[in-house]
């Protein structure tokens, strides 16, 4: 029942840069929730929108949702080697997370 | 501090060598549930459960059994363990209230050979 697909499946950026995924989804959602794993790590929330928001920012993420697309972008700002991990969107309609596979991305100094 | 915490971190056991992997929470979530990650496929659900006595099949339970005797806990059960169940197993908990945030443990690697 994997719901979540991120856009594009790795990005390699330059610090400095933004960097901006996308994450379709299939079905009516509650809310859309972005995470980070670092390597072989576990998942770390980011920030979360509900199906009635259409934007949000926390800090250098910006996150919008288009739900009548049934889609959603993460944008990191001014983007620095730390961020380098893998982020991924995931989903609650009626029952809890429906995770994507993720975007990896890579900030090379 | 809110945590979740699984062990083992690292098992490297044989083929049909029944194994426990256990996954403790103590945040009083009412949700937890067990993935596994593997390349290219993200993160699928094996198990999840609602509450105490409450478990439910994820996408991917073959060969896996859960028990949720008592609320914090939520051990993952490999009665007979395969090679295609060396994969990396993460655990996790959330509330049911408004926001489903989930608090994830640190991983375990388990290799079956």
């Amino acid at each position: 029942s994997q719901q979540g697909e991120e856009d594009p499946q790795a990005l390699s950026i330059q610090e400095g840069e933004n960097a901006t995924m996308n994450c379709s989804y299939k079905t009516s959602i509650n809310n859309l929730q972005w995470y980070r794993q670092n390597s072989g790590r576990g998942l770390v929330h980011l920030i979360l929108i509900r199906s009635n928001e259409r934007e949000k920012h926390s800090g250098r993420l910006r996150v919008t949702l288009d739900t009548s697309k049934k889609s959603s972008s993460l944008l990191i700002t001014a983007s620095r080697a730390a961020d380098t991990a893998s982020y991924f969107c995931a989903t609650t309609g009626n029952t809890p997370l429906v995770f994507g596979k993720g975007t990896r991305l890579s900030v090379i100094a | 501090e809110a945590q979740v915490t699984q062990n083992p971190r690292y098992l490297i056991t044989v083929t049909g060598k029944k194994l426990t992997v256990t996954c403790s929470q103590n945040m009083n979530h009412e949700y937890m549930s067990w993935y596994r990650q593997d390349p290219g496929l993200g993160l699928r659900q094996i198990y999840y459960s609602m509450n105490v006595e409450v478990t439910d099949k994820g996408d991917v339970p073959e060969g896996y059994k859960v028990s949720r005797k008592e609320k914090r806990n939520f051990p993952l059960i490999l009665e007979s363990p395969s090679p295609n169940q060396t994969s990396l197993y993460f655990c996790a908990s959330s509330s049911l209230s408004s926001g489903n945030t989930i608090y994830f443990g640190e991983g375990s690697w388990l290799t079956v050979v």
